[in-house]
């Protein structure tokens, strides 16, 4: 089945830094979706990619397609104490795989920020 | 996006007893939605898709007697755990998918998430 890696699994930066996560699948996906989750909430979207190399911004985030459509990154600008929590990929393969839902979930990156 | 609402938020509950947890669709039909679970600082794991007006199919692993899903109308799915123990304390997590009801978007929208604790 698909696989997909996030990393890192988690980080401890300073307030104002900039963040860069990753996502790396054993597979070509389609759609790319990054998700942030509160502590006791649910996931909410972030941002959606849907064409290789579609690089993707909401605000101080920016999301990009790989090239390969195998790789998906996450950048946060000048990190503020809200933007703590964990953030997820999640990628839907090409022809087929991941659950039901069509979907394949990173194990997240826990975000922490030091004051 | 798709708005999704899960009630309760969280419910602490009596070994052996059954809980309810309900997933409402707020903003269009939805025919098909999801359930998670989801541990402490772990990813989402997908239990079942529950599907309006049939049978919910569950992954592989996860008891049908145990979580009972009703998908009675387009916009609401409930998740019933029943004779519940402390081992199935967790978060439980509903989604909906707004491109299977013909939308073109591949998303996915999640509810606000209900923790159940389990005495």
């Amino acid at each position: 089945g698909q696989q997909l890696n996030q990393s890192p699994q988690s980080m401890f930066i300073q307030e104002g830094e900039d963040v860069s996560m990753n996502c790396t699948s054993s597979s070509i996906f389609n759609t790319w979706l990054w998700y942030k989750q509160d502590p006791g909430e649910g996931p909410v979207l972030l941002i959606a990619l849907y064409k290789a190399g579609e690089l993707t911004s909401n605000g101080r985030l920016t999301a990009q397609f790989g090239i390969t459509r195998k790789d998906s990154f996450l950048n946060i600008s000048a990190s503020i104490p809200s933007d703590v929590g964990i953030y997820f990929c999640a990628g839907r393969g090409m022809y087929s795989g991941g659950g039901a839902d069509g979907l394949t979930f990173g194990k997240g990156t826990h975000l922490i920020i030091q004051p | 996006g798709a708005v999704v609402s899960q009630h309760p938020s969280w419910v602490i509950c009596k070994s052996g007893t059954s809980v309810k947890i309900e997933c409402r669709s707020l903003d269009f039909q939805a025919t098909t939605m999801f359930w998670y679970r989801q541990f402490p600082k772990q990813s989402l794991m997908l239990m079942a898709t529950s599907n309006e007006g049939s049978k919910a199919t569950y992954e592989q692993g996860v008891e049908k007697d145990k979580f009972l899903i009703n998908h009675a109308s387009l916009t609401l799915s409930t998740l019933t755990v029943t004779s519940a123990h402390p081992e199935d304390s967790s978060f439980y997590i509903c989604s909906v998918h707004p491109g299977l009801a013909g939308v073109n978007t591949g998303e996915l929208f999640f509810g606000e998430g209900s923790r159940l604790t389990v005495l």
